[in-house]
């Protein structure tokens, strides 16, 4: 049973540019949530999501960032015109749709912003 | 606001020692009180997790120590390693769904 995927694991955009994060969650999860964490600092939390639902978007950032989880394929993190500060690791994590509390965390990818 | 309170920042032990890190929160209504290990360049893990009706929690080398009227939680690591220098996150969940609020994380380090 495969963990949650995160590709790409290294991103590397100029400022200006698109980002897309894209999360394959755990085999039987229809919850996925996305976390930022930047350099020496915990993880945040940004978005909430079932099968095309978006639940909770609270700790995104009101402009440039988007996230989907569609009926078919993995979620999506997008972020549009990206900037320096945008560099940071994003986490995806998963669970199932039972309600259990742990969440199993995927990788990461490294968004750097030149 | 800062939902949880972690300290310390970082911890040096010798092997063997019993690490202790303390996490402190203010809303009442969180119910799940977990903790991660994260490795450098990896995702966190779920190490161990304790819910407010019982004061502690083993697994292993792990235990969790819960105060629920000081609002307090800790994680002691028994006999360390350096297998176990790692980051440590403490965290909070409350009822509902599973939105996890992070602490600001201890960095481990066990020397041999």
């Amino acid at each position: 049973n495969a963990g949650v995927m995160q590709n790409p694991r290294h991103l590397v955009r100029r400022r200006g540019q698109e980002a897309r994060l894209r999360c394959s969650p755990m085999k039987g999860h229809s919850h996925v949530y996305w976390y930022r964490q930047l350099p020496e600092e915990g993880l945040k939390f940004m978005v909430y999501l079932q099968k095309e639902n978006i639940i909770d978007e609270s700790g995104m950032p009101k402009e440039r960032f988007s996230a989907e989880f569609p009926k078919e394929g993995p979620s999506i993190l997008r972020i549009q015109q990206v900037v320096r500060g945008d560099s940071a690791a994003y986490f995806c994590a998963s669970s199932p749709p039972t309600g259990a509390d742990e969440q199993f965390f995927g990788p990461g990818t490294r968004l750097t912003v030149l | 606001q800062q939902q949880v309170k972690q300290s310390p920042q970082s911890l040096i032990v010798q092997k063997g020692g019993i690490p202790i890190i303390n996490c402190a929160y203010e809303n009442t209504a969180f119910d799940y009180f977990p903790w991660y290990q994260q490795f450098p360049g990896k995702g966190p893990a779920l190490l161990i997790a304790i819910r407010p009706d019982v004061s502690e929690k083993k697994e292993g080398r792990f235990t969790i120590s819960f105060n629920k009227s000081a609002k307090q939680f800790s994680l002691h690591i028994m006999d360390s390693q350096p297998g176990d220098s790692a980051t440590y996150f403490c965290a909070v969940l409350s009822g509902g769904y599973q939105k996890v609020t992070f602490g600001t994380g201890t960095k481990l380090q066990v020397i041999p």
